[in-house]
């Protein structure tokens, strides 16, 4: 079975600073590997997927995510968060032998100090 | 609305109650989803629908878990004889096409069930 874990479950960082989530999960097969944000209040959102290709995916709000297969890693980075970060990520993965079903990371949840 | 909507929004439910989720997906969406999310822990799957097909219910906890979805649209997340580990949110998430993770899944803001 998939699974997926995040290392981080608090992270706090300060306007500007640099930031990298990790997400690593545990499937030697072929993967599908999502990143999903849920803002304070609000409904999970998609920030950024990888299928295919280029191994290094841009998503919204300047995030991205680097697949790195032979680490089976999928860290999410920022160069400079704002206070408008705070949220909690969460990493998710789909085998490609599990039809539509996601597995969820536990959650990192970002504080950003203004 | 435009967004996946959940009701009730909040739910407390004495232990042995049954209790009824119900979602409202994005018009025309074909695929839908129901994720349990513990307190702390990331969602977890329960079960996907293509159309009114319930296709995948492998992540339905017991069997006093049932979901339905009758004509397409609306689904209905029943729990009998609630116990206190069902405490959790439940996620209703919907796509446009029936190869879901191939497209964009919209979540809504989830059921917080309460079980005393």
């Amino acid at each position: 079975a998939q699974s997926v874990s995040q290392h981080n479950h608090h992270v706090i960082l300060s306007e500007a600073a640099s930031l990298e989530l990790g997400c690593n999960y545990s499937y030697g097969g072929t993967v599908n590997l999502f990143w999903y944000v849920q803002y304070p209040g609000q409904h999970l959102q998609l920030l950024l997927k990888y299928f295919s290709g280029d191994p290094l995916v841009k998503g919204i709000k300047g995030f991205e995510a680097e697949f790195i297969k032979s680490k089976f890693s999928f860290n999410l980075r920022k160069p400079s968060v704002q206070w408008s970060d705070t949220a909690e990520y969460f990493c998710a993965v789909n085998a490609n032998n599990a039809g539509n079903m996601l597995t969820f990371g536990g959650g990192t949840r970002l504080m950003v100090k203004p | 609305g435009a967004g996946v909507s959940q009701s009730p929004r909040y739910k407390v439910a004495k232990r042995g109650q049954d209790v009824a989720l119900r979602c409202d997906p994005i018009s025309g969406h074909v695929s839908l989803f129901w994720y349990q999310q513990a307190l702390g822990q990331g969602p977890e799957f329960l079960t996907y629908f293509q159309n009114e097909a319930q296709l995948d219910k492998s992540g339905l906890p017991s069997d006093r878990f049932f979901a339905e979805r009758p004509e397409g649209s609306v689904s209905t997340l029943k729990i009998q004889r609630t116990q206190q580990e069902d405490s959790a949110v439940y996620l209703c998430a919907s796509s446009l096409i029936s190869r879901a993770l191939d497209g964009e899944l919209f979540f809504g803001e989830g059921s917080r069930l309460t079980v005393l």
